[in-house]
C-alpha cells in the first residue's frame, strides 16, 4: 500500500517549457488535490476533484491545468513555466465519505524555473 | 477571502516543556480543524483533528478549539527534540466541497 505517489520528485525548466506532474493513489479515495507551497506561505490549493470526472479551480489556479484520468491518477500540467512557479508541489486524497476529510499528502514534486 | 492565521515562529522550547501553538481563523461557519506536522523537506502527516468546542487529547498532544473567539491551538506536552518541525493549522470551511485552507505553519525547535 504506497498511500499517495508522486512523479518526478525534482524538475528543473526553462522558462515557457511545459510539463506534466504526475500523482496516484492507491487508497480508493474519491477526493484528489493539487497544492504548492512556497517559503512562508503555507499550502495554497490550485485545483481539485471532488470526484472521478469532476475537477474545479481552488485559490491559484493561473497557469494550470489538471486532469482526472480516473478514480487513482490526478495530474497537474504547466502549458508555459514560469519563475513564480517554483515551488514544491504536493498532491493529496481524501475519502469524500469521510466526514473529518483527511487528507494524504504525497512526497512532493521540487520544481525550479529558470 | 477567507483566511486561516498563524504566528510564524520560530517558537523555541526546552526538552520537557510545553509548547502552545495558536491558530485563529476568520470564517465562523468553519466545521473542522486539522492540525499537521511537517519535517524540514518532507510533506505534511495529519496529527489531530477537532470539530466541538474543548478539549481533545492524543498521547503528549491536546487540540483546544474555541468556536466563539475563533480560535484553535495545539499543546504538546513533555516537548521531545523530535517534535522539532513546522505545524499547519488546516480548516474545512462552510461549504467548501472538502477543501482545507491551511495557515501558513508554526516552526517549532525543541531545544535538548
Amino acid at each position: 500500500n504506497a498511500g499517495v505517489t508522486q512523479t518526478p520528485k525534482f524538475q528543473v525548466l526553462k522558462t515557457g517549457q511545459s510539463m506534466t506532474l504526475q500523482c496516484a493513489q492507491d487508497m480508493n479515495h474519491n477526493s484528489m488535490y493539487w497544492y504548492r507551497q512556497d517559503p512562508g506561505m503555507g499550502l495554497r490549493l490550485i485545483y481539485y476533484s471532488a470526484s472521478e470526472g469532476t475537477t474545479d479551480k481552488g485559490e491559484v489556479p493561473n497557469g494550470y491545468n489538471v486532469s482526472r484520468l480516473n478514480k487513482r491518477e490526478f495530474s497537474l500540467r504547466l502549458e508555459s513555466a514560469a519563475p513564480s512557479q517554483t515551488s514544491v508541489y504536493f498532491c493529496a486524497s481524501s475519502d469524500a465519505g469521510h466526514s473529518y476529510n483527511e487528507q494524504f499528502f504525497g512526497p512532493g514534486t521540487r520544481l525550479t524555473v529558470l | 477571502q477567507k483566511e486561516v492565521e498563524q504566528n510564524s515562529g520560530p517558537l523555541s522550547v526546552p526538552e520537557g516543556a510545553i509548547a502552545s501553538l495558536n491558530c485563529t481563523y476568520s470564517d465562523r461557519g468553519s466545521q473542522s480543524f486539522f492540525w499537521y506536522r511537517q519535517y524540514s523537506g518532507k510533506s505534511p502527516e495529519l496529527i489531530m483533528f477537532i470539530y466541538s468546542n474543548g478539549d481533545k487529547e492524543d498521547g503528549r498532544f491536546t487540540a483546544q478549539l474555541n468556536k466563539a473567539s475563533q480560535y484553535v491551538s495545539l499543546l504538546i506536552r513533555d516537548s521531545q527534540p523530535s517534535d522539532s518541525a513546522t505545524y499547519l493549522c488546516a480548516v474545512r470551511e462552510t461549504g467548501s466541497a472538502r477543501q482545507l485552507t491551511f495557515g501558513s505553519g508554526t516552526q517549532l525547535t525543541v531545544l535538548p
